[in-house]
């Protein structure tokens, strides 16, 4: 069971918009604002899509944005390109020094 | 570019040992913290463990305290995982990664292919 719970998979149709939800607790992802999100696409290293909740690597295309409500992070894919069809994991500082994984979402674009 | 070449990994028995390495470029390896996160078959993305950019504090995940220990050499710009008393529940691809505990991990390693089986 992962400490982080996202959804198992969303879906989308090209150009939508769809998000992906990050739930833990006030000892990680509601205590600090150190929330990353990683895209995995099949037999490759992840990849950083966002960190400090909100904050994009360069290179990374501003379709993608990162949010946060209270104990809940939240991964916005806008404009949505077959590319984008990959697992997405949400992870998040904790209180005892440890970093928690979500268990993954499948986005599949229709 | 920011570059981590991992080498290490294979097949061992339970109870076994097995080091694996990372090889960093492209920045300054010493001023920044390094992570190992990894990947059982078919499953999610688990951390394992973070070292401080000097390399005096180190983080280790429930599973594996007592057991991993995350080392580095800042005058080879290389970064270690010590796997001891293996288990068959740690067979998993591992990936270093640059980026300490409240860090984005990026860039990360090409992996390394664990199995722990007798």
């Amino acid at each position: 069971q992962s400490a982080l719970t996202q959804p198992a998979s969303v879906s989308g149709s090209p150009g939508q918009s769809i998000t992906i939800s990050c739930t833990g607790t006030g000892t990680d992802v509601g205590g600090y604002n150190y929330v990353s999100w990683y895209q995995q696409h099949p037999g490759k290293a992840p990849k950083l899509m966002i960190y400090e909740v909100s904050d994009r690597p360069s290179g990374i295309s501003d379709r993608f944005s990162g949010s946060k409500s209270g104990n809940t992070a939240s991964l916005t894919i806008s404009g949505l390109q077959a590319e984008d069809e990959a697992d997405y994991y949400c992870s998040s500082h904790t209180a005892r020094y440890t970093v928690a994984f979500g268990g993954g979402t499948k986005v599949t674009v229709l | 570019d920011v570059l981590l070449l991992q080498s290490g990994g294979g097949l061992v028995q339970p109870g076994g040992s097995l080091r694996l390495s990372c090889a960093a470029s492209g920045f300054t390896f010493s001023s920044h913290g390094m992570s190992w996160v990894r990947q059982a078959p078919g499953k999610g993305l688990e951390w394992v463990s973070s070292i401080s950019g000097p390399g005096g504090s180190t983080y280790y995940a429930d599973p594996v305290k007592g057991r991993f220990i995350v080392s580095r050499d800042n005058s080879d710009n290389t970064l270690f995982l010590q796997m001891n008393s293996l288990r068959t529940e740690d067979t998993a691809v591992y990936h270093c990664a640059k980026g300490h505990l409240r860090d984005g991990f990026d860039p990360w390693g090409q992996g390394a292919l664990v199995t722990v089986s007798s």
